[in-house]
């Protein structure tokens, strides 16, 4: 049980590039999320899903899409990063109200 | 529009000693639910405690407890006899309504246990 995986740790992107982040749970949750952490700053949500197929913006979702193709994948992609892209990048997910499971993160750098 | 104000950027402990950390929210929700995660130096986010709006006791997870004080709209983690790895980012966090949103961060209290 490797709980919620994110992949890659790492990544140096230049302005303009594109990449996408992947997410995956294997406790059969419905909800998975994602959120960015600045520095000074707590976590900010950037999209999130209910279920498979299900989508939703959160705070901060200019500059990113998000696909939930299959129940244990939730996908982040960046069309075109931009310096202010530079951040941690957390996945969630959760199987009720009370309950909410972090990745270890991926740091995001934009030069 | 909900939000939570950690008003403590960080704080200074003996080790042994209890910690309150302060966490103030707002919503104008009746059913919300609080969280509260650490993060130590290696980045993790690692879920501590959570207290529903409803619940008529305050929460408590071994050494944790949250001081739930509704009509001032407060949700303090008191950390009992500290620890040197206590030391960490604490995020007090608030999820609104019935639904599966996500959660709303504090700024964090970064705590150092000294020894």
């Amino acid at each position: 049980n490797a709980g919620v995986t994110q992949t890659p740790k790492f990544r140096v992107l230049k302005t303009g590039q594109s990449m996408t982040l992947l997410c995956a749970q294997d406790m059969n949750h419905e909800y998975m999320y994602w959120y960015r952490q600045d520095p000074g700053m707590g976590l900010r949500l950037i999209h999130y899903s209910v279920g498979e197929g299900t989508t939703a913006k959160g705070e901060v979702p200019d500059g990113y899409n998000v696909s939930r193709l299959k129940k244990q994948n939730f996908l982040l992609g960046l069309e075109s990063a931009a310096p202010s892209q530079t951040s941690v990048y957390f996945c969630a997910s959760g199987g009720n109200y009370y309950e909410q499971y972090f990745g270890p993160g991926t740091r995001l750098t934009v030069t | 529009a909900q939000k939570i104000t950690q008003t403590q950027p960080g704080m200074f402990v003996q080790e042994k000693e209890a910690v309150t950390l302060d966490c103030t929210y707002d919503t104008s929700d009746p059913s919300y639910g609080l969280f509260w995660y650490k993060q130590p130096s290696s980045g993790e986010m690692i879920f501590l405690i959570y207290q529903g709006s409803y619940d008529q006791q305050n929460a408590t997870e071994g050494r944790y407890s949250l001081n739930f004080q509704k009509a001032r709209k407060s949700a303090n983690l008191v950390i009992s006899a500290s620890q040197l790895g206590d030391s960490a980012m604490y995020f007090c966090a608030m999820r609104s309504g019935g639904g599966a949103d996500g959660l709303t961060f504090g700024k964090g209290t970064h705590l150092i246990i000294q020894p």
